[in-house]
């Protein structure tokens, strides 16, 4: 089944710096790649995502980049802010039969924007 | 509000006893997905299905976890003979149908003592 690897598990930066996250994956099928932002005590939701059929997308402060050829995709946070501490994860979408739709999850990224 | 909703939010229970979490999908979502959290971890798959019916279950899913989705709308997930090793956030997410975004509820909290 599909494996998803996330690094690093810990991200600190000062306000306004970028942070970038990174995940790699196994399944040279998967084609749909979510990144979620989870607070303390509440579900993931839902930042930003991407296809496989583009390389890159922008939405204000965050983009997700993937290359397919490679098996990885990656999330970038520019002009940090405190409210974006949180944890990040990634995820990849099964491909196939009735795995499709399935999320595997990357292990997370604690990332703690200081003022 | 119309998102996601998972009751209760929070169960405490003693071993052996049995539980049951309810999940109340997006209105007209078709697809309702079952993951299990736990602590400094991702998500990770339970189940989903389709509609009523039930596509595929993960082999963390024991013969004591069972979860339906009776007339196609919200879902009960039940586990029998709670062990300490069943706790964990027990999380629900819906999508429109397949391959489309998954939208997740906020979780029950789950603590087997």
């Amino acid at each position: 089944g599909e494996n998803v690897e996330q690094h690093p598990s810990t991200l600190s930066v000062q306000e306004g710096d970028s942070a970038v996250i990174k995940c790699t994956y196994s399944d040279s099928a998967s084609n749909y790649f979510p990144w979620y932002k989870q607070e303390l005590g509440k579900g993931p939701q839902l930042i930003i995502d991407i296809r496989s059929n583009v390389g890159e997308k922008k939405d204000q402060r965050i983009a997700v980049t993937l290359n397919k050829t490679a098996k990885h995709f990656s999330l970038h946070i520019t002009e940090t802010q405190p409210e974006d501490s949180a944890v990040y994860f990634c995820a990849a979408e099964g491909a196939g039969g009735t795995s499709y739709g399935k999320l595997t999850f990357g292990q997370g990224t604690i990332l703690t924007v200081h003022p | 509000d119309t998102g996601v909703s998972q009751n209760p939010r929070h169960k405490i229970t003693k071993r052996g006893q049995n539980v049951t979490f309810r999940c109340d999908p997006i209105s007209e979502h078709n697809r309702l997905y079952w993951y299990r959290q736990t602590l400094g971890q991702g998500p990770e798959f339970l189940t989903y299905f389709q509609n009523e019916a039930q596509l595929e279950k993960s082999r963390l899913l024991s013969d004591r976890f069972s979860a339906e989705r009776p007339k196609g709308s919200f879902s009960t997930l039940e586990i029998q003979r709670t062990e300490q090793g069943d706790s964990a956030m027990y999380l629900c997410a819906s999508s429109l149908g397949q391959g489309d975004t998954q939208y997740f509820g906020p979780g029950t909290r789950l603590t087997v003592l």
